[in-house]
Order: structure tokens, then C-alpha cells, then sequence
């Protein structure tokens, strides 16, 4: 069975662009969550998405906004980068509650 | 204050010896509590969830003292590939997967 997947893995922007991560959780699971991680540091929440519903929101500015499609895959947007958006962006599968899958991450760098 | 904190380390740990760290967190209603293991560059995965019983997995050994608010993670005979950073995770809603990680604590096993 296929894990869960991202993409692209790695991404150049600058500072204003926009950009749209991309993930395909695991097969039969409904839930996905998106997490940035700066490095050096743990992960941190940035939303969880169930039923293509929002369910959670973490502490980011408005500028950072996601959906999830019939399918249960999901993307996550980014306008108006800033050089402290530069991160690992992980997604999650789960089940409602339980363990998380995370995919390997979209490595984001902003010029 | 965080919360969820962690000993950043690195514990330099011989092989074969064993090593135990702590992980404190803030939210006294927390619901569940897991050890992730993150290997440089990739993606974090689940060691072991953590029980209020305590719970062993092998050479792995967890702890959740709900009065003092920590969790810890025991490793016994330590192994090369036990090198890695050691998330500590808290589920602090009822339902749902807003899990906060702590800060990582770094783990190097030499020979």
C-alpha cells in the first residue's frame, strides 16, 4: 500500500510568491493535518482537515489556508511568502484520532 | 512557557548503555501522549504511544506521571541505529488530532 505522499519535495520561491502543497494520504483514512517544521525544532500544527471539513487550526496568519477534496487529498496554500516561511511543511493521514502517517515533506525555501 | 519542553541534548550515549530523557508539558487535561523518532532529514514516525500503566516495547521503556506532568522514554542496551531525535507529543483535545510536539531531544549511540 502506498504511504502517504507530497509533492514537489523540494521548492525555491521568493519572498511575496505563493505556493501549493500537494498531499495524497493513505488509502481509507479521512483525516489529514499539515504541520511546518523549522529546523531544529518539532513540528507544529498548522490545520487538520477531516471529512473535507476543517477541524483545527493552529497559531499561523491567515496567509496559510488549506482545503481538502472529495478524495481526502488536501493542499496547502501560502501567499505573500516571508524568508520565516522557509520549512519542512509535513501532512499527516490518520483516522479521526490515532497514530499519524506523515508523508516525507515539501522542503520549502524563500528567498 | 512551551508547551511541551524538551532536553534538546544531544545525549552522546556508548553502545550497549542505556539512556533516559524527560519531556514536560503545560496542559494538565492533555488526553494522550506518544513518542515520535525523527532520523535527520526525514519524516517523524511513531515509537510508541504512552499509557498512564507505563508501557515497554522491546529496549524502549515509557512513562506518563499525569501529578508532575511528564512523560520519559527509557532506551535499555542502546544500538547505532537508535540515533536519532525523539519527539515527545501531546494530544491535548478529547477528539481530534491537534498533536503538539516538543522540541526534540537528539540521541548519538557511538561505538
Amino acid at each position: 500500500d502506498a504511504g502517504v505522499t507530497q509533492s514537489p519535495t523540494h521548492l525555491i520561491k521568493t519572498r511575496g510568491q505563493h505556493v501549493t502543497l500537494r498531499c495524497s494520504p493513505i488509502s481509507g483514512h479521512k483525516s489529514v493535518s499539515w504541520y511546518q517544521q523549522v529546523l531544529g525544532q518539532g513540528p507544529q500544527f498548522i490545520f487538520q482537515y477531516y471529512e473535507k471539513e476543517e477541524r483545527g487550526r493552529g497559531n499561523f496568519p491567515d496567509r496559510f489556508s488549506a482545503r481538502q477534496f472529495p478524495n481526502y487529498s488536501s493542499e496547502l496554500n501560502v501567499n505573500a511568502l516571508l524568508l520565516g516561511d522557509s520549512a519542512l511543511y509535513l501532512c499527516a493521514s490518520s483516522l479521526w484520532t490515532g497514530e499519524l502517517f506523515f508523508g516525507e515533506g515539501s522542503r520549502l525555501t524563500v528567498l | 512557557r512551551k508547551e511541551v519542553e524538551q532536553d534538546p541534548g544531544p545525549f552522546n550515549v556508548p553502545e550497549g548503555a542505556t539512556v533516559a530523557f524527560n519531556c514536560t508539558y503545560s496542559n494538565s487535561a492533555s488526553q494522550s501522549f506518544f513518542w515520535y523518532r525523527q532520523d535527520c532529514r526525514k519524516e517523524p514516525k511513531l515509537l510508541m504511544s504512552v499509557y498512564s500503566s507505563g508501557n515497554e516495547d522491546g529496549r524502549f521503556t515509557a512513562q506518563l506521571n499525569r501529578a508532575s506532568q511528564y512523560i520519559s522514554l527509557l532506551i535499555r542496551d542502546s544500538k547505532l541505529s537508535d540515533s536519532a531525535t525523539y519527539l515527545c507529543v501531546v494530544n491535548g483535545k478529547a477528539a481530534g488530532n491537534k498533536l503538539t510536539f516538543g522540541g526534540g531531544t537528539r540521541v548519538l549511540v557511538k561505538p
